[in-house]
């Protein structure tokens, strides 16, 4: 069963270094997502990504973040400059179409930013 | 803004006891729900959506429009059930989520 795949599965940075972070979305899918989890707490919407552009995005999606899909597999998340409060577990998700909005998720990237 | 409640944190029950996992969302209208479900090391997955009104690993959600409530249960709970539960409502192109709660069955 295809599945969404992330790398890293941990990244370790110092603060104010650029990170990036990767996912592989299902192959036919046509809408793309990045969530986020700090320890202890829910799960949060970051943005949203359909036909190559930014669809939805939350008050935390701020400058230093950026997503792209620099080709026809890979959804990238980039920060730009990242802080101490930046670490968190990040989630891609994925979905199909329009009729169902269930939204395949990713096994994570632990972000750890010392 | 919208919010999706879970109450509990934690729940701890014994096997082949009922299970009650409840959640609370704040849109008035019609909401589209789910339940995600995590056990250990693994990834988020869905376990219901509303709209298709199934049963899975024995679980079942009912809407309840007037108490704006989701919740989840199951009548005998398994070990294997063990997992974070999350509570998820689809409105403006993403997923809100609740808290979670972590489910334990002891033996």
């Amino acid at each position: 069963e295809p599945e969404v795949t992330q790398t890293p599965s941990h990244q370790v940075t110092q603060m104010g270094q650029e990170v990036i972070l990767r996912c592989v979305p299902i192959s036919n899918h046509l809408y793309f997502y990045w969530y986020r989890q700090i320890l202890g707490q829910k799960v949060e919407f970051l943005v949203s990504f359909y036909n190559n552009e930014i669809s939805e995005k939350s008050e935390i999606f701020d400058d230093q973040f950026s997503v792209e899909r620099p080709d026809g597999s890979n959804f990238t998340l980039k920060i730009r400059s990242t802080k101490l409060e930046d670490s968190a577990m990040y989630f891609c998700a994925s979905r199909f179409g329009l009729i169902y909005n269930e939204q395949f998720f990713g096994p994570g990237t632990r972000l750890t930013v010392l | 803004a919208q919010r999706v409640t879970q109450p509990e944190k934690l729940l701890s029950v014994f096997k082949g006891a009922p299970v009650e996992l409840k959640c609370n969302y704040s849109y008035s209208g019609s909401p589209e729900l789910f339940w995600y479900v995590q056990y250990s090391r693994q990834r988020l997955q869905l376990l219901l959506r509303h709209i298709s009104r199934e049963s899975i690993k024995g679980f079942t959600a009912d809407l309840n429009k007037g108490e704006t409530s989701f919740h989840l249960k199951k009548p005998f709970a398994q070990e294997e059930d063990s997992a974070m539960y999350y509570c998820a409502q689809y409105r403006y192109g993403k997923l809100t989520f609740g808290q979670g709660t972590i489910l334990t069955v002891h033996p």
